[in-house]
């Protein structure tokens, strides 16, 4: 495809459940990232693959929270026993090789814990 | 550490009007790179402007202006002769080369209201 991808674009949990975030990312780009965003804040760094390699996860907000890129593309956000405080936008990005390209941002996936 | 404020929250203009959303920086890093992001009401994050720590030149773009000024680690967002599609909220972005690899930074943003 043309952009970066995600789905669902919405998903309501009810608290303790574990869900599932999927990004597509733009076809080549071996950089992909995932962000979150709080209602009326900025996005906020999570975590950074390089093809499947994670680079760098210390935005990870607990051990709840768990990304996989396998096979350097299509990458998944985990997020395991849900709490309310993880309601926000889950935003993914990508970009062509080099640490300091442009990023690319998908739709994100609004996620409502209930 | 790395730190983007955008003091103003909401600006409000009529159409037609030139408007300015400003953008302060803060990081340690020789080596850096500036955005500028919009986020219409659909929320997905479009890609406006990208500047690097050496090329202190403005940039214009059609009705969109960038002010980049090192001394005073500001990297300003004027849109001439805005329009109603112009509202949106508007995110300034840090990405430091040494300090913290590819992540961005982004200030809190700026929700830029155009009315007719």
């Amino acid at each position: 495809g043309a952009g970066v991808s995600q789905s669902p674009r919405y998903k309501v949990a009810k608290r303790g459940q574990d869900v599932a975030l999927r990004c597509d990312p733009i076809s080549g780009h071996v950089s992909l990232f995932w962000y979150q965003q709080a209602l009326g804040q900025g996005p906020e760094f999570l975590t950074y693959f390089q093809n499947e390699a994670q680079l760098d996860k210390s935005g990870l907000p607990s051990d709840r929270f768990f990304a996989e890129r396998p096979e350097g593309s299509v990458s998944t956000l985990k997020i395991q026993r849900t709490q309310q405080e993880d309601s926000a936008v889950y935003l993914c990005a990508s970009s062509r090789p080099g640490s300091t390209d442009t990023q690319y941002f998908g739709p994100g996936t609004r996620l409502t814990v209930l | 550490a790395q730190k983007v404020t955008q003091a103003q929250t909401e600006i409000s203009v009529v159409e037609k009007e030139d408007v300015t959303l400003d953008c302060v920086y803060e990081t340690r890093d020789t080596t850096y790179y500036l955005f500028w992001y919009k986020q219409p009401p659909s929320g997905e994050l479009v890609f406006l402007i990208r500047r690097n720590s050496f090329d202190e030149q403005n940039e214009i773009s059609g009705r969109y202006s960038w002010n980049f000024q090192k001394s005073t680690s500001s990297f300003n967002f004027t849109i001439t002769a805005s329009q109603v599609v112009d509202s949106a909220v508007y995110f300034c972005a840090l990405s430091e080369r040494e300090t913290s690899g590819s992540r961005l930074t982004f200030g809190e943003g700026t929700q830029l209201t155009v009315n007719p």
